[in-house]
């Protein structure tokens, strides 16, 4: 059982915006900063979102991330039939010693 | 590129080992930890542990203690991850990424290699 908790599913029709909520505690969200992997079936994650808001080079506009207190949130706007994945958030957890994901979020796009 | 590939598929009986490779590219080998992620079937991503290529410090999850270890060849820039006591529930796609060091953000990863533990 994860201790960063995420909805299991959220969906949208093409276009629409989508937020994904991450809620952790203050031994890892409310410490460290957050990152977010997307996960196309059968494929390793990629880097979505690091350090709260910044997005690597090629990954589009419409993905964007933000943080406060013990919670984040990815937020997926102008959605489109590619972006159907799976989404984790992760950070590292001070108490634990772990490295933690989310229980994840898996986005349809109806 | 930047390029972590990974060795093949792995079929294995409980209380065996398993010993698996991630062979770096396009960077430079020492200025990147590579970690250790594992992911069972309709599960999430789980953190199994990290390994400093420079210094060869290792970081390992609490629940592996014991039965994880990891460790790297500079010469041919391979890290090896090797996980004994094998049962039924480390049935899973195992992945290396790297991380910038401390970044605590895993910007590349393997393909990922599928260990099947059953009798």
């Amino acid at each position: 059982q994860s201790v960063l908790t995420q909805p299991p599913s959220a969906s949208g029709t093409p276009g629409q915006k989508v937020p994904i909520s991450c809620s952790g505690s203050s031994s890892n969200i409310g410490s460290n900063t957050v990152n977010w992997y997307q996960q196309l079936p059968g494929t390793a994650p990629k880097l979505l979102i690091y350090s709260n808001n910044q997005r690597p080079s090629g990954v589009p506009d419409r993905f964007s991330g933000s943080k406060s207190g013990t919670s984040a949130s990815l937020a997926i706007s102008g959605l489109q039939s590619e972006d159907e994945a799976d989404y984790y958030c992760a950070v590292w957890d001070d108490r634990l010693h772990v490295y933690v994901f989310g229980t994840g979020t898996k986005v349809t796009v109806l | 590129q930047v390029q972590l590939v990974q060795s093949g598929a792995e079929v294995k009986k409980p209380g065996a080992s398993v010993k698996v490779s991630c062979k770096a590219s396009g960077y430079t080998f020492i200025s990147y930890l590579i970690h250790w992620v594992r992911q069972a079937p309709g599960q999430g991503p789980e953190w199994m542990g990290n390994i400093n290529p420079k210094d060869y410090s290792t970081t390992y999850a609490q629940k592996l203690q014991g039965r994880v270890s990891m460790t790297r060849d500079t010469s041919t820039s391979t890290v090896y991850m090797e996980l004994s006591s094998l049962r039924s529930d480390d049935t899973a796609v195992y992945y290396c990424a790297r991380e910038m060091v401390r970044t605590y953000y895993f910007d590349h990863w393997g393909q990922g290699t599928l260990v099947s533990v059953s009798s």
